[in-house]
């Protein structure tokens, strides 16, 4: 069945490193894949989201490519601040399927 | 604005009780859903329905039912509420299955 695996369960930053969440999915043909983000306190919000092989998302700083090559789609930033910490969440769905998430990685960025 | 609303924010119940927790989106979505999150287990779907008058079973959803009396409203009923049910619950909702999904804010729900 669809499926996607988020190596890091929890990522600990200082502000200005640079960030990798490792995701990587398992479907049949070509899935939609999502990367969301939850900040404390609030739902999850859509960060971006890509449909295509070699299709980049991205905002607020961060992206991702998807890689049907490698089932990838790591979630990248250049150099993180405080405001990011919150969780993030992979997520994939086959065409005409409902929403599969992964475990979700929690971000901490300290000052 | 378009969003998905839940009440209440926060609630206590006792072992045994029935507890419904509501949801209201006014995004004009076919789909809704109810997850629950619980550290470690990211988001579990309990309930979704894409359709008034309708649900289906999610991943997970023993000891739970939902309800769609209309488009915009979905509701999700404990029954006889338990300590394992005692997590924080979301409830989203899509265009369709495969498109976007937006969330509430969340009902954190303590079961004592």
């Amino acid at each position: 069945g669809d499926s996607v695996t988020q190596t890091e369960g929890q990522v600990a930053l200082s502000e200005e490193d640079f960030l990798t969440i490792h995701c990587n999915y398992s479907a049949s043909g070509y899935p939609t894949l999502f990367w969301y983000v939850q900040y404390p306190g609030e739902g999850p919000q859509l960060l971006f989201r890509a449909s295509r092989d070699k299709e980049k998302g991205s905002s607020r700083g961060f992206e991702a490519t998807y890689d049907k090559g490698t089932t990838s789609f790591h979630l990248r930033k250049a150099s993180v601040q405080e405001s990011d910490s919150a969780v993030y969440y992979c997520a994939l769905s086959a065409p005409n399927n409902r929403i599969f998430f992964g475990d979700g990685t929690q971000l901490v960025v300290k000052p | 604005e378009a969003a998905v609303t839940q009440s209440p924010r926060s609630k206590v119940a006792v072992t045994g009780g029935k507890v419904t927790l509501s949801c209201h989106q006014t995004n004009n979505h076919d789909y809704m859903y109810w997850y629950r999150q619980d550290t470690g287990h990211g988001l579990r779907l309990i309930h979704y329905s894409y359709v008034a008058d309708s649900t289906e079973k999610g991943d997970i959803p023993d000891g739970y039912k939902a309800s769609r009396p209309s488009q915009e409203n979905f509701s999700l009923i404990l029954e006889l509420a338990s300590l394992s049910q005692t997590a924080v619950y979301f409830c989203a909702s899509s265009f369709t299955s495969n498109s976007d999904y937006t969330f509430g804010s969340g009902t954190r729900l303590l079961v004592i």
